[in-house]
């Protein structure tokens, strides 16, 4: 079944922030980090981050680092990547992956992608 | 991290075997054993077939293989089909500032 659900398509101006969220089901939310990966236009898939379910802490892309948030809210099952500073280049399709489990290190599970696009 | 190299398209035809190569370095491919390789259809979401560098995840078809030998790892796809037509791309966990890199992807054509 549909273990990640994500947020709809956005439309941001150039300078403003982007939350997308990203349902989990089942013991997603609670047993499998949750990584974040964008694919611009045409282009290949980049790592962004990701949030660890055990203890809340997060790493990130080094290029993205001050410009990205990932956090989770316990209440909705929910987790949300915030991106400030927008630019025309971070236009592309925004998916949410959920780790497989025991530290497996790929991403056996993929929410729908969702677009931002991002224009004056 | 820079991303890792894979050649732009790969083509065979039907029947036929193709290998897909993914350069790294010896600070990711050529140190862990976590290289994984997705399939990606126009418009959706990418699919793992290929995890820890040979580990087919239930459901995947065995026609898909993957190896690593030093800083390069590879997937080969056999009895190629209409149907594995599609962008793949290797990942590996690279420790680090930045733990994950992925390929820049390759398109298969079947002829």
């Amino acid at each position: 079944q549909v273990q990640l659900v994500q947020s709809g398509a956005e439309v941001k101006k150039p300078g403003a922030s982007v939350k997308v969220s990203c349902k989990a089901s089942g013991d997603t939310f609670t047993r499998h980090y949750i990584h974040w990966v964008r694919q611009a236009p045409g282009q290949g898939l980049e790592w962004m981050g990701l949030i660890n379910p055990y203890d809340d802490t997060i790493d990130y892309a080094q290029r993205l680092e001050g410009r990205i948030t990932v956090t989770r809210d316990r209440s909705t099952s929910t987790v949300y990547m915030e991106l400030s500073g927008l630019r025309s280049e971070d236009t592309a399709v925004y998916y949410c992956a959920r780790e497989r489990a025991v530290a497996g290190k790929d991403f056996d599970d993929w929410g729908q992608g969702t677009l931002v696009t991002v224009s004056s | 991290q820079s991303a890792l190299t894979q050649p732009a398209s790969v083509s065979g035809s039907p029947g036929q075997s193709i290998t897909i190569s993914c350069t790294g370095t010896s600070s990711d491919v050529g140190t862990y054993n976590h290289v994984s390789w997705y399939q990606q259809h126009p418009g959706k979401a990418p699919k793992v077939i290929i995890y820890e560098g040979s580990k087919r995840p239930s459901g995947v078809s065995n026609r898909f293989s993957g190896s690593k030998s030093g800083n390069t790892a590879s997937l080969t796809i056999s009895g190629l089909q209409a149907a594995d037509e599609a962008d793949y791309y290797c990942c590996s966990y690279a420790g680090g500032s930045t733990p994950y890199v992925f390929g820049g992807g390759t398109e298969v054509t079947v002829l």
